[in-house]
């Protein structure tokens, strides 16, 4: 079953404005991590955050994780064009075992 | 690097032939997984590894078989295609379960059953 949940499915916005994606989860994990799939290609790994980190930064891209809450944040700020991909999130569990389980996504456009 | 390279890019298959979607990696990465994405769904764990010799079953394993004889090979077998297994496949590596490093993906092999 999926673990996380990505909202919002789909968001389109315009090149230079913020994008937000919100992700949760049901169990306790070991870590959160961030993936960018472009059209047709692989998954990127973009970011990862710890159980025990609130909050991360790596250049544009700023992701927050409240264990409490069970959520987590992606924040891209001044979107470009070349943004536009799906965005998921994954999480480590703490089961012992190394697997990631993955939400649905969420598809950003940016327009020019 | 290469990083991993999955074999072939796009299979036809008809529904009972079985098939090998072949996965290398030259990280040296100890983790290695197969994931199954269709519309919708998200990615789902096939199957995974931890080292070689050493294998376990993900959230989707029925009618796939996983070996791993070498830390760098991860193939994955499709028994008896069947329509359903229509889908993109990923394999993707890590060291240390991923911890401070995240996953490197394949490009992903694209199986139409037929």
């Amino acid at each position: 079953s999926q673990q996380g949940e990505e909202d919002p499915q789909a968001l389109s916005i315009q090149e230079g404005e913020n994008a937000t994606m919100n992700c949760s989860y049901k169990t306790s994990i070991n870590n959160l991590q961030w993936y960018r799939q472009n059209s047709g290609r692989g998954l990127v790994h973009l970011i990862l955050i710890r159980s025990n980190e609130r909050e991360k930064h790596s250049g544009r891209l700023r992701v927050t994780l409240d264990t409490s809450k069970k959520s987590s944040s992606l924040l891209i700020t001044a979107s470009r064009a070349a943004d536009t991909a799906s965005y998921f999130c994954a999480t480590e569990g703490g089961a012992g075992y190394s697997t990631l389980t993955f939400g649905k996504g969420t598809m950003l456009l940016v327009s020019p | 690097n290469a990083g991993v390279t999955q074999t072939p890019k796009f299979q036809v298959l008809k529904t009972g032939q079985s098939m090998t979607l072949q996965c290398a990696q030259d990280m040296n990465h100890e983790y290695m997984s197969w994931y199954r994405q269709d519309p919708g769904m998200g990615l789902r764990l096939i199957h995974y590894s931890v080292g070689a010799g050493i294998t376990d079953q993900g959230e989707v394993p029925n009618g796939y078989n996983v070996s791993r004889s070498t830390t760098e090979d991860f193939p994955l077998r499709l028994l008896s295609a069947a329509p359903s297994q229509t889908s993109v496949y990923f394999c993707a590596s890590s060291s240390q379960g991923g911890f401070n490093y995240g996953y490197t993906f394949g490009s992903g092999t694209r199986l139409t059953v037929v």
